[in-house]
């Protein structure tokens, strides 16, 4: 099946620093990613839909300046929290479609730790 | 998209099959039935999904029903690896379309 690889796995930052996560299509061009983000024992929420060589579009709630978002090629997407704090450790995960158009591919997370 | 009910959790002895339901009276026609699942600490991952037929893949089956307002993931032999959060998900099939998580069932498989 299609493979998403995304980077790093884990990070533990300092609060007021920014942290970039990536997300990149092994295999297949996504014109669309999806970043979700899961709290410990809760379900995934849906953060920001990205499209290649547009700007994102966010849910509500999630503040756009704070979550930015690239996806500036047909392989690659990604998220940085700017101005880390606290609250917004959490796992963070990536999601891209594949090239059959019904399957949704996801990457292993990212484990943000802030300080 | 239309929500979908699951058992919050559930068990299965290693080696026997897993039954595990989901309930999505208001599905629409045109919209099919996705099975997830998380392991702990990773990334979801695809197992299945249909429209209104039956289907069967090397990870599982997956059984609609005729009036498609219900389905059931089966997992034919559980080992230990299949303890993950199983997630039925409705979604339109056209391009571009998230994946909207619901709360999913708690596979534990126990030797």
């Amino acid at each position: 099946g299609a493979v998403v690889s995304q980077h790093p796995s884990r990070v533990i930052c300092k609060s007021g620093t920014s942290v970039k996560i990536e997300c990149r299509s092994l295999d297949f061009q996504a014109t669309t990613m999806f970043w979700y983000r899961q709290f410990p024992k809760q379900s995934l929420m849906l953060m920001a839909t990205s499209n290649e060589g547009s700007k994102a579009t966010y849910e509500q709630g999630v503040e756009k300046d704070k979550f930015l978002i690239n996806h500036a090629s047909l392989t690659l997407s990604t998220l940085t929290v700017t101005s880390a704090h606290p609250e917004d450790s959490s796992f963070y995960i990536c999601s891209a479609r594949g090239g059959t158009n019904e399957k949704l591919f996801f990457g292993s997370g990212t484990q943000l730790s802030v300080l | 998209d239309a929500k979908t009910t699951q058992p919050t959790s559930m068990d299965c002895a290693e080696g026997r099959a897993a039954n595990l339901p989901c309930n999505h009276s208001t599905i629409s026609g045109n919209e099919y039935v996705y099975w997830y699942r998380q392991i702990h600490s990773q990334g979801p991952q695809y197992i299945i999904h249909g429209l209104k037929n039956n289907e069967t893949n090397e990870m599982a089956s997956l059984i609609i029903t005729e009036d498609r307002k219900s389905s059931t993931l089966i997992l034919p032999h559980a080992t230990l690896r299949d303890t993950a959060v199983y997630y039925c998900i409705l979604r339109w099939n056209n391009a571009g379309n998230m994946l909207t998580f619901g709360g999913g069932t708690r596979l534990m498989v126990k030797p």
